[in-house]
């Protein structure tokens, strides 16, 4: 079983402010990271991922990769309130089989 | 447009009887996911499959039974429902490999065994 850990657990941010979500994982061999948003009542859907080492930036929202550290994270520039949901770090250990962490619930109040 | 589609929405099923929970997708993906949600436990994989006739066990394949008699459909199947197995059950498909890896999920399935 694929050890995912994610923090923190959920967080509260006013609007405007910068958010950073963070993912450790538990295996080096790893390729593939995806972060996942998941509405309340909502289908997790794919947000950001990443294939290499480094930095990967959409508009407000970045990704870096450290697979030396395995850590992954998701920073959120300018957090809206329609950014509010469950983020959730996903990772690839074996050609097949993607591995979800717990997610981070994130509140961004107006 | 590709999707997934898993029906029932909601079913209320008693203890002990069976429950199958069906899903089919227009991604002509190979692989297939059964995952349950969980509130703290996010989504936890319980069967796969890499194609027609082939069903994997996940993490937690205990109480379940998987079926994928076709590329487009795999159900998962709860012989004797339990109280434990109340949950919002996730389908997915998708295929790895680089930039194009993409993992589609249906809306899920939620489940209350009484």
């Amino acid at each position: 079983q694929q050890n995912v850990q994610q923090s923190p657990e959920s967080l509260i941010v006013p609007e405007g402010a910068r958010t950073s979500l963070n993912c450790t994982f538990s295996d080096s061999a790893s390729q593939y990271f995806w972060w996942y948003r998941q509405h309340s009542g909502k289908a997790p859907k794919a947000l950001m991922s990443i294939f290499s080492n480094g930095e990967k930036e959409e508009g407000r929202f970045t990704i870096h990769l450290n697979k030396a550290s395995l850590h992954f994270s998701l920073h959120i520039r300018d957090s809206q309130p329609s950014d509010s949901a469950l983020y959730l770090c996903a990772h690839l250990p074996n050609y097949n089989v993607l591995y979800f962490g717990s997610g981070t619930k994130l509140t961004v109040e107006p | 447009e590709a999707a997934v589609t898993q029906s029932p929405r909601n079913k209320v099923a008693v203890t002990g009887g069976k429950v199958t929970l069906s899903c089919n997708q227009t991604n002509n993906h190979n692989n297939m996911y059964w995952y349950r949600q969980d509130t703290g436990h996010g989504l936890r994989l319980i069967h796969y499959s890499y194609g027609a006739g082939s069903t994997e066990k996940g993490d937690i394949p205990d109480g379940y039974k998987a079926s994928r008699p076709s590329q487009e459909n795999f159900s998962l199947i709860l012989e004797l429902a339990t109280p434990s197995q109340t949950s919002v059950y996730f389908c997915a498909s998708g295929d790895a490999g680089g930039d194009n890896s993409d993992y589609t999920f249906g809306s899920g399935t939620r489940l209350l065994v009484i």
